[in-house]
């Protein structure tokens, strides 16, 4: 079974800063997801990779396949970007293994 | 496109009732998941479902839970009687195939 870890578990930065969290996962995997869940509970879906680097608007997502870990960048962060991120692995057959995820608070 | 329409957000029960949860996936979305998460941790697959055909549920504490997904669309979750460490979100996703998971908003389940 996949080992998925993230880190950090909980970060608290001051808007604008630049943000990293970073996801390890123990055996090689056909795609890594980005998810970002709020409060209330919904997971929204962020970015799926499989290889390489993927950027949406503030979001940037990156992944070593050979070193078997990903991250995700957020550039001036916004106090609107407060969420748990979850890094999950794998899919199809085998289903997600997802992190524990990464609390972040952006405070104004 | 609506998304994944899971119902209620939020249900509070006494310990020992029963209660259900329903989830309605993305149209021709074969693939349906019940993830379970409790707080500070990721979710946890209870069941998978190709179609109506659940093709694991080894996770599904089947002593109090069951599953069904008629004619292969929605879903819905039981949990009869439910304990005091069920509380948790109930999150369900659909895929299309092996990737591509859209996830609803979750049930928030608090057994008092």
């Amino acid at each position: 079974k996949n080992e998925v870890e993230q880190s950090p578990q909980n970060l608290t930065a001051q808007e604008g800063e630049f943000i990293t969290i970073n996801c390890s996962y123990s055996v090689g995997i056909s795609a890594l997801h980005w998810l970002q869940q709020h409060p209330g509970g919904g997971i929204v879906s962020l970015f799926m990779l499989s290889s390489g680097k993927k950027k949406h608007g503030r979001l940037i997502a990156t992944i070593n396949i050979q070193e078997k870990h990903s991250s995700l960048h957020i550039t001036a962060s916004h106090p609107r970007d407060s969420a748990v991120y979850i890094c999950a692995v794998g899919g199809g057959a085998d289903g997600l293994t997802f992190g524990k995820g990464t609390h972040l608070i952006i405070q104004p | 496109e609506a998304g994944v329409v899971q119902s209620p957000r939020y249900k509070i029960i006494e310990k020992k009732q029963p209660v259900a949860f329903w989830c309605n996936p993305i149209s021709g979305h074969n693939t349906l998941y019940w993830y379970r998460q409790n707080l500070g941790q990721g979710p946890e697959l209870l069941i998978r479902y190709e179609n109506e055909e659940a093709v694991d549920d080894s996770q599904l504490p089947k002593d109090r839970f069951s599953a069904e997904r008629l004619k292969g669309v929605d879903s819905t979750l039981k949990i009869q009687p439910a304990e005091l460490g069920d509380s948790a979100v109930y999150l369900c996703a659909s895929s299309p195939g092996l990737l591509g998971y859209t996830f609803g908003s979750g049930t928030r389940l608090t057994v008092v």
